[in-house]
């Protein structure tokens, strides 16, 4: 079946230590997302990849870069995680404007 | 900006109706969402409806659409203890690349047997 995968679904790591979490698809989506969902929030975009453009939201930390080295792969990549990094991380892909669909999502816990 | 406001909980008897209420403020969206989540889990799309149109109904789904007061809601018919989970709406924002999901805080949902 087509669908967003991530990976690993549960992330253990220190304050400070990097770490990397993986997503992707068998869509063939030309755009992927990434988003950020902290305990009974509402998830938030960080950025998102349209074809191999880049797009950061404003209120993106700099501690967080992504890497979409194909079509299939997107990953997110942060530098120095802190205590409020702690959050469900959401991969979701779209073909251009269109609907979005999400992946199970990766589990972050920084201690 | 853009802000979607949603209330935080309800709780429902299994076989009754559910009605989630939530609020946006981007007119222009062409799309609202209903996404569920259960616990631990990602967002599962059940349905949309499109700008123009004021109800849709899906099975047991049915999505009213106020566009004067920007109101939507979600109504569940025989709601059933599997559709406890959180419940997001969400407006859309069509970019030049791409386009940018903004979703409500949730409702959560309980299912009384």
């Amino acid at each position: 079946d087509a669908m967003v995968i991530q990976n690993p679904r549960y992330q253990v790591t220190q304050f400070g230590k990097p770490v990397t979490l993986s997503c992707s698809q068998t869509l063939n989506h030309n755009v992927m997302y990434w988003y950020q969902q902290k305990s009974s929030q509402a998830p938030k975009l960080l950025f998102h990849y349209y074809d191999k453009d880049f797009n950061n939201e404003a209120d993106t930390p700099d501690n967080f870069q992504s890497r979409r080295p194909n079509t299939s792969f997107c990953f997110l990549d942060i530098r120095s995680p802190g205590l409020g990094d702690t959050a469900m991380y959401l991969c979701a892909t779209s073909r251009g404007q269109g609907q979005q669909y999400f992946g199970p999502g990766t589990r972050l816990t920084v201690l | 900006g853009e802000d979607v406001e949603q209330s935080l909980f309800l709780s429902v008897r299994e076989g009754d109706s559910s009605v989630i209420n939530c609020t946006y403020t981007d007119s222009s969206s062409t799309y609202l969402y209903w996404y569920k989540q259960e616990p631990g889990a990602g967002l599962q799309l059940l349905t949309y409806i499109f700008s123009n149109m004021d109800m849709k109904q899906d099975q047991r789904l049915t999505v009213l659409l106020n566009k004067k007061d920007k109101h939507l809601s979600l109504r569940i018919a025989d709601t059933q203890t599997g559709d406890s989970a959180i419940y997001f709406c969400a407006e859309i924002e069509t970019k030049a690349a791409g386009n940018k999901l903004t979703f409500g805080g949730g409702t959560r949902v309980l299912v009384k047997p």
